[in-house]
């Protein structure tokens, strides 16, 4: 089964607008961590954003926060005032923390989601 | 700049051959991760190593190997490449081994292709 789903393949926003990027996971662990990095076309991977399964507040980091559903089990991204910078690849991850031995501390990654931000 | 390094960036290679991808972690950071990155196969975790032993283990072909020597370096070896190893493979850093509030750091990837 997927761990993690991102349904939209690619999204589109026009600059200055706000767009939230849909992540739902999957894990039966209490502790866990949901994970956002950025794919710009020159292929480097940039985290963005952590929240915790504990965390009662929504993580934010600068244009970005998360709106965290734990009882939806979904982890959503919104950027707000696009950029035309943020343009690229978007990847939701989650971490388990007692996964079990072989797949303990690996990221697993969603599909990715292509932003493409319109002047 | 994440502070993780890997060298080379691209690399271009044949069928057969053996190549060894390095990686050096953020200071301070303790593990090392190796994820390969292809159209088909998405972003797949390879395997970790903290503090210099093996501490969890993907869906590692048996041709990879990868090691982590005393200054926390890391090195990938694909041996015997086929076609379909033709993939970005990421090295990722992170302070401990497997809280589930650490956060890895990727390097820039190392571009392979095997004709």
């Amino acid at each position: 089964a997927q761990k993690i789903t991102q349904t939209q393949p690619g999204m589109f926003v026009q600059e200055k607008e706000a767009v939230t990027l849909d992540c739902t996971y999957d894990t039966s662990d209490q502790s866990y961590g949901l994970f956002w990095y950025k794919q710009p076309s020159s292929g480097e991977m940039i985290f963005l954003i952590y929240q915790g399964s504990y965390d009662e507040q929504n993580a934010t980091e600068g244009r970005y926060s998360l709106n965290f559903q734990k009882a939806r089990k979904s982890a959503n991204l919104v950027i707000s005032a696009s950029q035309l910078g943020d343009s690229a690849m978007y990847f939701c991850a989650m971490r388990e923390e007692y996964a079990g031995g072989t797949s303990y501390g690996k990221l697993t990654f969603g599909q990715g989601t292509i932003l493409t931000v319109h002047p | 700049d994440s502070g993780v390094t890997q060298t080379p960036k691209h690399l271009i290679t044949a069928t057969g051959q053996r190549v060894t991808l390095r990686c050096s972690p953020r200071s301070g950071d303790l593990s090392v991760y190796w994820y390969q990155q292809s159209l088909d196969q998405g972003l797949q975790f390879l395997i970790q190593y903290y503090n210099g032993e093996e501490r969890a283990k993907g869906n590692i072909l048996e041709r990879f190997s990868a090691q982590q020597f005393p200054d926390l370096h890391s090195e990938l070896n694909l041996s015997s490449l086929e076609l379909g190893d033709s993939a970005l493979y990421f090295c990722a850093s992170s302070v401990s081994g497997g809280a589930s509030t650490d956060t890895q750091y990727f390097g820039p990837g190392t571009r392979l292709t095997v004709l």
